[in-house]
């Protein structure tokens, strides 16, 4: 079955600062999709970036951009430029087909000015 | 502009009562899905629904029924028999469910919070 584990509960960041938010997936899945999305403290849910797991580079969008370490069964999320309107929980997300997947416990980012 | 549009933003029910939460897209997507959040956790999949007509149970389908009459609405029935009802509910929709590789992108609504008194 597939699981997504995000080991960093909460993260501070000075403004302007790079951050790494980490995630790791397990599936038996040849083929698979790894996303990221933002929840602001509003509740919604806003798509960052996708990674599939055949895809050949990292994908990136704007600041954001995916470290994908199939080896290590990694999907790191790397924001750029931090800013204090990043700050908001982060989930990670994995699997195959859009009814199959599994969220991550989330990440609550704080980037102080 | 294109969305999806929940309601009511909050709702409170008194135990034993049935309350039904609204998810409307204009997306023209086929699939859509209803999910559960609770405080510091991820969403869990009550239940998708990938054409009209047709809904599979999630993972946490036990007190909840659905219903997809029209490809634009998918309205959650949050029943009785739901023992603790009191969460944050996302509703989201994709263009397909079907794809294998994954890449079916999810666009959520803004969420309804129901609070049983």
């Amino acid at each position: 079955a597939q699981k997504i584990t995000q080991t960093q509960p909460g993260m501070f960041v000075q403004e302007k600062e790079a951050v790494t938010l980490d995630c790791t997936y397990d599936t038996s899945d040849p083929s698979y999709g790894l996303f990221w999305y933002k929840q602001p403290s509003s509740g919604e849910m806003i798509f960052l970036i996708y990674q599939g797991s055949y895809d050949q580079q990292n994908a990136t969008e704007g600041r954001y951009s995916l470290n994908f370490q199939k080896a290590r069964k990694s999907a790191n999320l790397v924001i750029s430029a931090s800013q204090l309107g990043d700050s908001a929980m982060y989930f990670c997300l994995g699997g195959q087909g859009a009814q199959k997947l599994v969220f991550g416990q989330g990440t609550r980012l704080t980037i102080n000015p | 502009d294109g969305g999806i549009t929940q309601s009511p933003k909050y709702l409170f029910r008194k135990e034993g009562q049935n309350v039904t939460l609204s998810c409307e897209q204009n997306l023209n997507h086929d699939a859509m899905y209803w999910y559960r959040q609770d405080p510091g956790q991820g969403l869990r999949l009550i239940y998708y629904s990938q054409i009209v007509n047709d809904f599979q149970k999630g993972d946490i389908a036990e007190g909840y029924s659905v219903s997809r009459e029209k490809k634009e609405s998918f309205p959650l029935t949050v029943t009785s028999a739901q023992k603790n009802p009191t969460a944050f509910y996302l509703c989201a929709s994709s263009m397909s469910g079907r794809s294998k590789a994954g890449a079916n992108v999810l666009t959520f609504g803004a969420g309804s919070r129901l609070t049983v008194l």
